[in-house]
C-alpha cells in the first residue's frame, strides 16, 4: 500500500477562490509528521507547511493551512485566496520515527495546481 | 540569505560521458540528500549523507556516487550516463533527520539532459 497517496493528478481553481489538495497517509507510528511543498516549474521545491501527529490545533501559515484529520488519516493542504503564482505542482510527504523509516521522508505523486484568472 | 546552492543549473552531457553535479550549503546542516525527479513525479531518493554517514538506498545503481568533503558541500557523480539517466536532480538539507519535525531545504535543482 502506499504511504502517501495524493488521488487529484491535477485541478483548476479560479484566481481568488480557496482550493483544497488531498492527502491520505498509511503510517502505524504514532509519532510522525506532515510536510506539503510546492514546485513550480522552474524546479526548486519550496517547503510551505508541517503538521505533527501529536498537534493538537491544524497548522497555519500565510493563506495555507493544514486541515489535519488524524483519525481519517488526512492531511489536506487549503490554499486560501489563489493567486496565479500559486500554478505549481504540490507534494504531501511524510517523515515517521527515525526507527520505521531511517530518517527519510516519502512523497505523493503530486498534485498539479493550475489557478485560472 | 542562508540557502542550498545547485551549479549547474542545466547540464548537457553525452552518453557515458561522467558528469559531477555539486551541492553547496549555508544553512550548517548535518544532512544532505540527492534526490532524482523525472518528470511530473514524486522525487527519489539516491542517497544521504549524515555528517560523514554516507546512506545509500538499496536500489540506486552503482553508476552513482557521491562525495562530501566537508559539510558545505556534497557531490553527485554520474559515471556513466545512459540516456535513463536523463531527469532533474535536486540537492537538500536538513537539521538532523532523526525528528519527525526536520524539514528539508532544496535547491533550485539541476536538470540533466544526455545526448
Amino acid at each position: 500500500a502506499q504511504k502517501i497517496t495524493q488521488t487529484q493528478p491535477g485541478m483548476f481553481v479560479q484566481e481568488k477562490e480557496a482550493v483544497t489538495l488531498d492527502c491520505t497517509y498509511d503510517t502505524s507510528d504514532q509519532s510522525y509528521g506532515l510536510f506539503w511543498y510546492k514546485q513550480p516549474s522552474s524546479g526548486e521545491m519550496i517547503f510551505l507547511i508541517y503538521q505533527g501527529s501529536y498537534d493538537e490545533q491544524n497548522a497555519t501559515e500565510g493563506r495555507y493551512s493544514l486541515n489535519f484529520q488524524k483519525a481519517r488519516k488526512s492531511a489536506n493542504l487549503v490554499i486560501s485566496a489563489s493567486q496565479l503564482g500559486d500554478s505549481a505542482m504540490y507534494f504531501c510527504a511524510m517523515r515517521e520515527d527515525y526507527n520505521t523509516n531511517a530518517g527519510k521522508s516519502t512523497f505523493g505523486d503530486g498534485t498539479t495546481l493550475t489557478v485560472k484568472p | 540569505d542562508a540557502m542550498v546552492i545547485q551549479n549547474p543549473r542545466y547540464q548537457v552531457t553525452q552518453f557515458g560521458k561522467p558528469v559531477t553535479l555539486s551541492c553547496s550549503q549555508t544553512l550548517n546542516h548535518n544532512v544532505m540528500y540527492w534526490y532524482q525527479q523525472k518528470s511530473s513525479q514524486a522525487p527519489k531518493l539516491l542517497f544521504h549523507y549524515y555528517d560523514k554517514d554516507f546512506n545509500n538506498e538499496a536500489d540506486t545503481p552503482d553508476n552513482f556516487q557521491s562525495r562530501r568533503p566537508n559539510t558545505s558541500f556534497c557531490f553527485l557523480d554520474i559515471r556513466s550516463p545512459g540516456l535513463g539517466d536523463a531527469a532533474m536532480y535536486l540537492c537538500a538539507t536538513s537539521r538532523d533527520h532523526r525528528g519527525i519535525a526536520d524539514t528539508q531545504y532544496f535547491g533550485p535543482g539541476t536538470r540533466l539532459t544526455v545526448l
